[in-house]
């Protein structure tokens, strides 16, 4: 299978701790996406790569979360001393330069204590 | 914030019925997306429109992407068990994919 590939599927980790979660997006794809989902909600929009260049950052995005994608292939999201209201789940997804479809992975659902 | 607006946000129907749900904007957008959720899982992606007045069709569902470029609806026909979970519209504007908060569909037995 050659899809979006996200790892862990879960973590659960106590308030303070560092967490980093990876993302492997379809082979092809230049553009990455980050996406943070809470209950009832629709996948919301963090930020996204062309390439290793991150070229947008949504002001959910706060300066405890960064993101990289270093050689343009896999994505890391860490999130630095975890709040409780970080729990959600995370999500990944790729496109083409066409950026007409967006491919998700199955997430990773994160729950602070 | 989320921009786009989907109706109803739950429906509850019978085994075989059509179903009808609509995703509308304030803001134009160049595509349209529809996605299906399902509990623990990323969505999937169901049909992509691309052009205003596009009807797209995938098997028992079928899509518009509205005149105005600001709606689109999905139907799905004959309902089965399986359709069960969360319908999402996504639309595509300035290379940002934004989405609906969803319409969850329960099937009664």
């Amino acid at each position: 299978d050659t899809g979006v590939s996200q790892d862990p599927r879960h973590k659960i980790t106590k308030r303070g701790q560092n967490v980093t979660f990876r993302c492997d997006p379809i082979s092809e794809h230049n553009r990455l996406y980050w996406y943070r989902q809470t209950l009832g909600q629709g996948p919301e929009f963090l930020t996204y790569f062309q390439n290793e260049a991150q070229l947008e950052k949504s002001r959910l995005l706060s300066d405890r979360f960064s993101a990289e994608r270093p050689k343009g292939s896999f994505s890391t999201l860490e999130i630095q001393r975890t709040e409780q209201g970080d729990s959600a789940m995370y999500l990944c997804a790729s496109s083409d330069d066409t950026n007409e479809k967006l491919f998700f992975g199955s997430g990773t659902q994160l729950s602070v204590l | 914030g989320q921009q786009l607006n989907q109706s109803p946000q739950s429906m509850f129907i019978q085994e075989g019925e059509d179903v009808s749900m609509n995703c509308t904007s304030s803001s134009i957008f160049n595509t349209w997306l529809w996605y299906k959720q399902d509990p623990g899982e990323g969505p999937v992606l169901l049909i992509a429109l691309y052009k205003a007045g596009e009807l797209t069709s995938n098997g028992r569902l079928t899509a518009q992407f509205g005149i105005t470029r600001k709606d689109s609806f999905l139907n799905i026909s004959a309902s089965i068990p399986s359709d069960v979970g969360i319908y999402f519209c996504a639309g595509n504007r300035d290379d940002k994919i934004i989405f609906g908060k969803g319409t969850r569909l329960h099937i009664l037995p």
